[in-house]
């Protein structure tokens, strides 16, 4: 079982703050860092993938950098919205296509 | 969605009977995984499938068995249902995928609906 960790567990934040969460996992053998969001009763949808270290990946307001080498990751979210209020999950993805969930980040952010 | 359904999508049953979950999916991946969520633990790995009739366990395998006797379909059973087992399953697939802008290659998971299982 790989340990895959993420901090903090939850965050409030007011509408309009940016925000940052922090996803840790082993990097031997490491794959892939997966980012996805989860809106309550609904299923996690993908945000990002990346493979190589200092990768930077954006969406919107949402951005992600890797570091393989130390084996972390920051989900950084600008100008929060309500809309954005949900559980953003990380996995770290090894050998033969097996995915290791962190516990996740439930952001609430208040109009 | 990927075309990934999820049945039942809601069960309730009694402590030491069978239950089956099942996974249909209508695009011919490869890799099936089925996952359950639990408070304070994001979501686990149960068991994952390779291909048809490959399968290997994941994290908390202990309790239940799996099927895979066509690509479409990956079934999950509880063979004695505990209440420890109370927890909503989710279906996975994961798909083959290249990056456009740097070239570089990798999977993405995409998930089923969930099914929400109460072993009373």
């Amino acid at each position: 079982i790989l340990n895959v960790e993420q901090s903090p567990q939850s965050l409030h934040v007011q509408e309009g703050d940016s925000t940052n969460f922090t996803c840790s996992f082993p990097s031997s053998n490491f794959y892939a860092l997966h980012w996805y969001r989860w809106e309550t009763a609904k299923s996690p949808e993908a945000l990002f993938v990346m493979t190589l270290n200092g990768d930077e990946k954006k969406k919107g307001r949402i951005s992600a950098t890797l570091n393989t080498k130390e084996g972390y990751s920051y989900l950084y979210i600008k100008g929060s919205q309500p809309e954005d209020s949900a559980t953003y999950l990380c996995a770290s993805q090894y050998n033969f296509n097996k995915f290791y969930f962190g516990s996740g980040t439930k952001l609430n952010v208040k109009p | 969605d990927a075309g990934i359904t999820q049945s039942p999508r809601h069960k309730v049953t009694e402590t030491g009977t069978p239950v089956t979950l099942r996974c249909h999916q209508t695009e011919n991946h490869r890799y099936m995984y089925w996952y359950r969520q639990d408070p304070g633990h994001g979501l686990r790995l149960i068991h994952y499938s390779y291909g048809v009739k490959d399968t290997d366990k994941g994290e908390v395998s202990d309790g239940y068995s799996v099927s895979r006797s066509k690509t479409e379909d990956f079934l999950l059973t509880l063979e004695s249902a505990t209440s420890s087992q109370t927890s909503v399953y989710f279906c996975a697939i994961s798909e083959y995928f290249v990056d456009t802008l740097s070239g570089l290659s990798s999977y993405e998971q995409y998930f089923g609906p969930g099914t929400r299982l109460t072993v009373t």
